[in-house]
């Protein structure tokens, strides 16, 4: 089971760049890393997903070195809106292991 | 359209009951899941089903059950209900049976055990 390492909470301003990072040191091989988004009262939105390198989408980049021990979710020029948790999710194969999202990083982005 | 619906979005109840709660996807997809959020924001997964299967079961009581109908529908069951079980239950989808595929989540059940 990969287990995933968080920081619980970050404050930022509107308009800078929020890196957060996850740790994830015991991941296998055939693992996806996917971050979700989660506002107060509603379910998990899918942000982005990646397995090596670099990936990025109309929202977010994420960062994943060569060892993938790690990664880094970089949200550029946050807003308001942008304040929600965040979940690192390290997935698994489709036999038997679990999904488990861990705390979170509560990022509060401030005017 | 809503992709992921859940029924009720709140459920007070008393100890002792059973109870249901219901979820439907109408995006085409195989595997369906549903997951426990407790007071502390811990999300962890409970089951999931594809083409009908029980691929995943994690450690839950077998006091709940997850039924599923169809590929569009997986319901939560829940008997004798307890303190602890009080928590926002979301039901979620993916195309993808592991973890290279994305999940949409519906909007979540309050379950309240008093």
């Amino acid at each position: 089971l990969a287990k995933t390492t968080q920081p619980i909470s970050m404050d930022s301003y509107e308009g800078q760049e929020v890196n957060i990072t996850c740790s994830h040191n015991n991941i296998a091989t055939n693992d996806y890393i996917t971050w979700y988004q989660q506002f107060p009262s509603q379910g998990p939105r899918f942000i982005i997903q990646g397995y090596k390198t670099k990936v990025t989408n109309e929202v977010a980049s994420l960062f994943i070195p060569a060892d993938r021990k790690s990664s880094t979710l970089s949200l550029p020029r946050v807003s308001l809106s942008d304040t929600a948790v965040y979940y690192c999710l390290v997935g698994l194969d489709n036999y038997g292991q679990n999904f488990v999202f861990g705390p979170g990083t509560r990022l509060s982005v401030l005017p | 359209d809503t992709a992921v619906s859940q029924t009720p979005k709140y459920l007070v109840t008393q100890m002792g009951n059973d109870k249901s709660i219901k979820c439907e996807q109408n995006l085409g997809h195989d595997t369906m899941y549903w997951y426990k959020q407790d007071s502390k924001k811990f999300l962890k997964i409970m089951f999931s089903y594809n083409n009908k299967e029980l691929i995943i079961n994690e450690t839950v009581p077998n006091r709940f059950s997850p039924k599923s109908p169809d590929k569009a529908h997986l319901n939560l069951h829940i008997n004798s209900l307890e303190l602890g079980d009080s928590a926002v239950y979301f039901c979620a989808s993916s195309q993808d049976t592991g973890g290279g595929g994305e999940q949409y989540f519906g909007p979540g059940t309050r379950l309240t055990v008093t």
